[in-house]
């Protein structure tokens, strides 16, 4: 199994509060992704990273900010918690081996976050 | 119309049978195709990997591609109980690389 540990793996928290998740690898993996998974819409990214400090956004980045000031880190960011952001969250890595179109994404076990 | 459509099933089928999941993608210049195979609570998990047309087989599964039909396929042979999961396709577009999942087909696997 890939490297990938996220944290925490459950939170519930009050909305308007600021919420930090974290992505952990220990694979060195050049790439690194947020995804958000729900019922109707399934998995979809919120951001990327292509390298330390290099990020973009995805399709549903509105209210999340992120931030990698390490190779093995990626941290998502609700700055002002809504309970719309109530969702499954998985981390996901891939690395570069010249064409990064053909290297498949690796998945994290998921945070499980309740906006109440 | 979706990036990347599937069923959603339930498909359910018997055991040992053969189960068929497909998938539908717009963009043609695509050029990476995946399914993953996600449990009811846990995170997607990578079962194949296509990127040329044709059929390519790894033990029971067999992942078939038709760009030209913009059409990918799983085939899981004799299916058990334990195949019962969600199976996503997810695409990966050539400008950026970004992976775009289908809704996920949910299979069922009757003993």
């Amino acid at each position: 199994d890939a490297g990938i540990t996220q944290s925490p793996r459950h939170k519930v928290t009050e909305t308007g509060t600021p919420v930090t998740l974290r992505c952990h690898q220990t694979e060195n993996h050049r790439y690194m992704y947020w995804y958000r998974q729900d019922p109707g819409h399934g998995l979809r990214l919120i951001h990327y990273s292509y390298g330390v400090k290099d990020t973009d956004k995805g399709e549903v980045s509105d209210g999340y900010s992120v931030s990698r000031s390490k190779t093995e880190d990626f941290l998502l960011t609700l700055e002002s918690a809504t309970s719309s952001q109530t969702s499954v969250y998985f981390c996901a890595i891939s690395e570069f081996r010249g064409q990064a179109i053909n290297q498949p994404q690796h998945f994290g076990d998921g945070t499980r976050l309740s906006i109440l | 119309q979706k990036e990347v459509e599937q069923n959603s099933g339930p498909l359910s089928v018997p055991e040992g049978a053969i189960a068929s999941l497909n998938c539908t993608y717009s963009d043609r210049v695509s050029q990476s195709f995946f399914w993953y195979r996600q449990y009811s609570g846990k995170s997607p998990e990578l079962i194949m990997s296509i990127y040329s047309n044709g059929d390519k087989e790894d033990g029971r599964f067999t992942a078939q591609l038709n760009k030209a039909s913009q059409y990918v396929s799983l085939l899981i042979r004799d299916s058990q109980p334990s195949d019962s999961a969600t199976y996503l396709c997810a695409v990966k577009l050539r400008l950026g690389g970004k992976l775009i999942f289908g809704q996920g087909t949910e299979l069922s696997v009757k003993p």
